[in-house]
């Protein structure tokens, strides 16, 4: 257990909907970081937030759109779904600190399903 | 950002010793060298890190050459397991900067019987 939850696991939609989809970081970790995999592909950065504030953006669609709350949970935003927005969608957390790079804590997944 | 290079698969057999190695020709001085493993459908997870020598754990070691224009992760005596994907990423991580911590196609490992 990495100590990051994501939710839902699963959810199926139509095209055109929109979802949200939850992370709650692991305790005291800062950083925030979305990403995307689609179905035998790598690894896409989407957006991170530290503390609450966006820090680098990947190619995130339009479409899509995040936040980090005070309680430094974050939501990604999905809307005007497509088909190929399927995709597995993890979230990560991490401590960013002077004593240097950390690693990533990564959720287990949100798996979502456009028909 | 340094861009990452590794070899898209790689088979070996039980038992055996293997190395995977990342290019990253671009890497900068203050770039961190680090490798994640992801099972299907589960989220990477952290390997080992490492900036320059060797560093080792007790899963892994990471050969960083003097140039650090390469890596290698060693992971010794592989069981059928360690069948997973192999990540390496560089990043600068520093204190609070954007970090895109941008992962490349990572390296198909398949370990046979």
């Amino acid at each position: 257990d990495s100590g990051v939850t994501q939710t839902p696991k699963h959810l199926i939609t139509a095209t055109g909907q929109r979802v949200t989809l939850r992370c709650s970081p692991r305790s005291g970790d800062l950083s925030v970081y979305w990403y995307q995999q689609s179905l035998d592909q790598g690894l896409q950065f989407l957006i991170q937030y530290y503390n609450g504030e966006e820090r680098a953006k990947g190619n995130i669609l339009e479409r899509f759109s995040a936040q980090q709350f005070p309680d430094l949970h974050s939501e990604l935003n999905l809307s005007s779904l497509e088909l190929g927005d399927s995709a597995l969608y993890f979230c990560a957390s991490s401590v960013n600190s002077l004593a240097g790079p950390g690693e990533l804590f990564f959720g287990e997944g949100s798996r979502l399903t456009v028909l | 950002l340094a861009k990452t290079t590794q070899p898209i698969s790689m088979d070996s057999y039980e038992g055996q010793e293997v190395n995977i190695t990342c290019s990253h020709n671009n890497i900068a001085t203050n770039d961190y060298i680090t490798w994640y493993q992801q099972f299907p459908s589960q989220g990477p997870r952290f390997i080992i890190q490492g900036y320059k020598t060797k560093v080792t754990n007790e899963v892994a070691s990471l050969f960083i050459p003097a140039d650090r224009k390469s890596s290698t992760l060693s992971l010794p005596r592989v069981s059928l397991s360690d069948t997973a994907v192999y990540y390496c990423l560089v990043d600068d991580k520093v204190f609070n900067a954007g970090n895109m911590l941008t992962f490349g196609g990572g390296t198909r490992l398949m370990v046979k019987p």
